[in-house]
């Protein structure tokens, strides 16, 4: 398995209070994604990044922002939580080889009450 | 923008038997399509990757298939076993990695 961690794995937290959530690598790759999953939607792309402090947006990236300050570490930050934000969130890596294959972490269960 | 779709949404067989699960795109130009096995509470499980060049990977039992122009691709499982119930995800890699819906298999003793 590969090595990623999410911190915390559930959490209960208040409407508009922040939250960060954290992944952590032991592979050296060069990419981390951000998702978040819900029942209806499926996996859906917050943000990710392509380096240290290199990140883009994904496609539901309103209301997060991502930060990385070193390879092994991608922050996900809710600055303000709201109830549309309950969700199971995954934290993803993939090199950029020949296959670009992605792994998964364990995920980190969020609720905003 | 890229779509995936995943046909059936749900399915129940007894054990032993082969299945097909299938996967389809609207956008054909990918760099490679993967399927993972997500059991519940958990975390995505990589099973297969075929590249855009390829047309199949195989891996025991499992084998996927990639049919680019047409924008499907299938999963084939042998002999299925209890253990394999989980739901089944196919994710496209083009822009960015786009994720089906994912078919939800139950393998009955």
């Amino acid at each position: 398995d590969a090595g990623i961690t999410q911190s915390p794995r559930h959490k209960v937290t208040e409407t508009g209070t922040p939250v960060t959530l954290r992944c952590h690598q032991t592979e050296n790759h060069r990419y981390m994604y951000w998702y978040r999953q819900d029942p209806g939607h499926g996996l859906r792309l917050i943000h990710y990044s392509y380096g240290v402090k290199d990140t883009d947006k994904g496609e539901v990236s309103d209301g997060y922002s991502v930060s990385r300050s070193k390879t092994e570490d991608f922050l996900l930050t809710l600055e303000s939580a709201t109830s549309s934000q309950t969700s199971v969130y995954f934290c993803a890596i993939s090199e950029w080889d020949q296959t670009y294959e992605q792994y998964f972490g364990p995920g980190t269960r969020l609720t905003v009450t | 923008k890229q779509e995936v779709t995943q046909i059936p949404a749900a399915l129940s067989v007894p054990e032993g038997e082969n299945l097909v699960l299938n996967c389809s795109f609207t956008d054909s130009a990918i760099y490679n399509l993967q399927w993972f096995r997500q059991d519940p509470g958990k975390g995505l499980t990589s099973l297969l990757l075929i590249q855009s060049s390829q047309r199949e990977q195989t891996s025991g039992r499992l084998n996927a298939s990639l049919d680019k122009s047409s924008g499907r691709s299938t999963l084939y499982i042998a002999a299925s076993q209890p253990g394999d119930s989980a739901t089944y995800l196919c994710a496209v890699y083009g822009q960015n990695f786009v994720f089906g819906p994912g078919t939800r298999l139950s393998v009955l003793p």
